[in-house]
């Protein structure tokens, strides 16, 4: 069945350190792929998204390229800062769904200052 | 503005006793969603409704029940059946037509006493 493969945390990074987060998913066909972002105290909010492969979602200097051969949708930015510290959620559109999305585990991010 | 309003935020229960959560929406949206939360567990999807009168368990609904009486509200119980139900639980919202973008209120936390 379809299921998204987060990369364990929690993420302990610097303030300018490079950030990546794998994420890699199993599906029936291409389905449209996503990043949601959960700051603490809060529900999740999108943070960017890919619609087929090779698109490349951006936004706040995240970044995440749909690569359809390693079916994988990783995250990345290139400097992080402080106030990106939040618990990050890779996800999917479930095949044939009414309208459903499948999350990963999610990945915590601290970065320090 | 709107959103996603969901109360109360934070919510102490015996065991055996129900607890009802609300979620209220102004976005006009169609479908809304119950999510739990559990750390390391990503997000599980309680029930869902795409419609006023109408809805679907999810993967998780046992011990849960939901009703769909107006568009703008979406109340979830959670009974004295369900075996573990201290969560952080998230309501969601997604229009007509289905993005993959879903609005989430900030949460309610449970903890049974």
């Amino acid at each position: 069945g379809d299921s998204v493969t987060q990369m364990e945390g929690p993420v302990t990074l610097s303030e300018e350190a490079f950030l990546t987060i794998n994420c890699t998913y199993t599906a029936t066909g291409y389905p449209s792929l996503f990043w949601y972002v959960q700051y603490p105290g809060e529900g999740l909010q999108l943070l960017l998204k890919a619609t087929k492969a090779d698109d490349k979602g951006s936004n706040k200097g995240f970044e995440a390229t749909y690569r359809k051969e390693t079916t994988s949708f990783h995250l990345e930015k290139g400097s992080v800062q402080v106030s990106d510290s939040a618990v990050y959620f890779c996800a999917m559109i479930q095949s044939g769904s009414a309208r459903q999305l499948t999350f990963g585990s999610g990945t915590q991010l601290t970065v320090l200052p | 503005d709107g959103g996603i309003t969901q109360s109360p935020k934070y919510l102490f229960r015996k065991e055996g006793q129900n607890v009802t959560l609300s979620c209220e929406q102004n976005l006009n949206h169609d479908a809304m969603y119950w999510y739990r939360q559990d750390p390391g567990q990503g997000l599980r999807l309680i029930y869902y409704s795409q419609i006023v009168n109408d809805f679907q368990k999810g993967d998780i609904a046992e011990g849960y029940s939901v009703s769909r009486e107006k568009k703008e509200s979406f109340p979830l119980t959670v009974t004295s059946a369900q075996k573990n139900p201290t969560a952080f639980y998230l309501c969601a919202s997604t229009g007509t037509v289905f993005t993959g973008e879903l609005f989430f209120g900030e949460g309610s936390r449970l903890t049974v006493l």
